[in-house]
């Protein structure tokens, strides 16, 4: 089980660039969580998917954010345009929520954006 | 509304010393209760769990027992190592949901 695995672990752009951060789950989970860390506000949950579906985007902070799932095995978090406090880690983790089975997370994508 | 207190690190110990961490929550229904770790550049990873009242989750010499009567869930191990140091977060399920609450993480380091 190669677990959740994201790309790129390290992301420097400027203010203004598009940044897409990805995500692909452990084989078998049907749900997806993207979450955003930071040192003021914490683990923050920005959006969830379930098969396939954006069930709650409530978290996702604005329209610049915007987050896809194509299919099982891959997702998406894009951020156009950047701006200097986007700069966060960024979280995916996938479970079998359904089953009551614990999140699995990713070693995160650190974004700085200058 | 439901949410997660862990104690404010960071928490210092020498080499062999005793952890507590200490998690409460507030909850409607019943939560099932983790607690996750992570360590520098990684994200973070499941450390043990349970799902009701009175249930013990244990790993790697750590322990946390599910008390409904004082709603916490506090964390131990009898001899910590070097190579326990990491930031420690106490989290919530909300019971029949996907919705999860962390608390604010607990940087615990440990000298040699």
């Amino acid at each position: 089980d190669a677990g959740v695995i994201q790309s790129p672990r390290h992301e420097v752009t400027e203010m203004g660039q598009e940044v897409t951060l990805r995500c692909k789950p452990i084989s078998g989970h049907n749900s997806l969580f993207w979450y955003r860390q930071t040192m003021m506000r914490g683990l923050e949950l920005l959006i969830y998917f379930n098969n396939n579906v954006p069930i709650d985007d409530s978290g996702m902070p604005e329209d610049r954010f915007s987050a896809k799932m194509p299919n099982a095995s891959f997702s998406t978090l894009k951020i156009q345009p950047s701006e200097p406090r986007d700069s966060a880690v960024y979280f995916c983790a996938s479970s079998f929520v359904d089953r009551g089975s614990p999140l699995h997370f990713g070693n995160g994508t650190r974004l700085t954006v200058t | 509304g439901n949410s997660v207190t862990q104690m404010e690190g960071p928490v210092t110990l020498s080499e062999e010393a005793f952890l507590t961490i200490n998690c409460t929550y507030t909850a409607t229904g019943y939560p099932s209760l983790f607690w996750y770790v992570q360590y520098p550049g990684e994200g973070l990873q499941l450390l043990l769990k349970a799902t009701k009242a009175d249930d013990k989750g244990s790993n790697k010499g750590f322990e946390a027992t599910y008390r409904k009567e004082t709603t916490s869930f506090h964390l131990e191990k009898g001899s910590v190592q070097v190579s326990d140091s990491a930031v420690y977060f106490c989290a919530l399920r909300l019971s029949g949901t996907y919705k999860y609450i962390f608390g604010t993480g607990t940087r615990l380091k440990v000298l040699a």
